[in-house]
């Protein structure tokens, strides 16, 4: 079973920053990664899909870079509306998410 | 567009069964796999399994190998879920998601469009 780590737990930045999440896989899942924001009482949406593609209608300071085992998801510009839990999921010989991000925006 | 559309919540004592549907329009039902995940109170997302609407092969997770039973229903392009032996562990809320085509290979890929979520709560 492949376990996704993330860190940090809890990130707290400012408007026009930038954050970088990680993702860490405990075996390789080649780039069959993808990334999920979370809005208190929402399902998931999709952000990044393989890795590195953004899905439909994501602006484009979200990205996604890595492959093998360490992902990282930058947001370039941070915005209020970004503040949300942020999920890594894998694909690889089953489906597994992280256990979050909490990216605060104050 | 695409829409999933699932049932209400639900309360159940330790020991029932709990039955989630998940009705879907907007897209072929056959051509995409959909997956069931679920997310305990304050916890990250956790899967479930999927099941392949066309024909109706499923795969579990492992840790509800037994308790967990998918099917769908193409005259009305609903997929289901029924767990059973129900503890309290299981109370979270659950959602049907379509998977990404763009993104997948037998059926395991990224989720793109995502049910609601139905609230099951399991309390004596």
């Amino acid at each position: 079973e492949i376990v996704l780590t993330q860190s940090p737990a809890t990130l707290s930045l400012s408007p026009g920053e930038r954050a970088t999440l990680s993702c860490r896989a405990s075996q390789s899942v080649s780039s069959l990664l993808a990334w999920y924001q979370q809005k208190p009482g929402q399902a998931p949406r999709l952000l990044i899909y393989d890795a590195s593609y953004r899905a439909t209608g994501i602006p484009a300071r979200f990205g996604g870079s890595g492959s093998g085992t360490d992902f990282t998801l930058i947001i370039s510009s941070l915005e209020p509306e970004d503040s949300a839990v942020y999920y890594c999921q894998h694909r690889s010989n089953s489906i597994a998410f992280g256990q979050g991000t909490r990216l605060d925006i104050k | 567009q695409v829409h999933l559309v699932q049932s209400g919540a639900e309360v159940k004592k330790p020991g029932a069964s709990v039955k989630v549907s998940c009705k879907t329009s907007g897209y072929t039902f056959t051509t995409y796999h959909m997956h069931w995940v679920r997310q305990a109170p304050g916890q990250g997302p956790e899967w479930m399994g999927m099941i392949n609407p066309n024909g109706g092969s499923t795969k579990y997770a492992q840790s509800l190998q037994g308790r967990v039973t998918m099917t769908s229903d193409t005259s009305t392009s609903t997929v289901y879920m029924d767990l059973s032996s129900l503890r309290s562990e299981d109370t979270a809320v659950y959602y049907c998601a379509r998977v990404a085509l763009y993104s997948s290979s037998w059926g395991l890929g990224a989720l793109d469009f995502w049910g609601q979520g139905t609230m099951v709560t399991v309390s004596s």
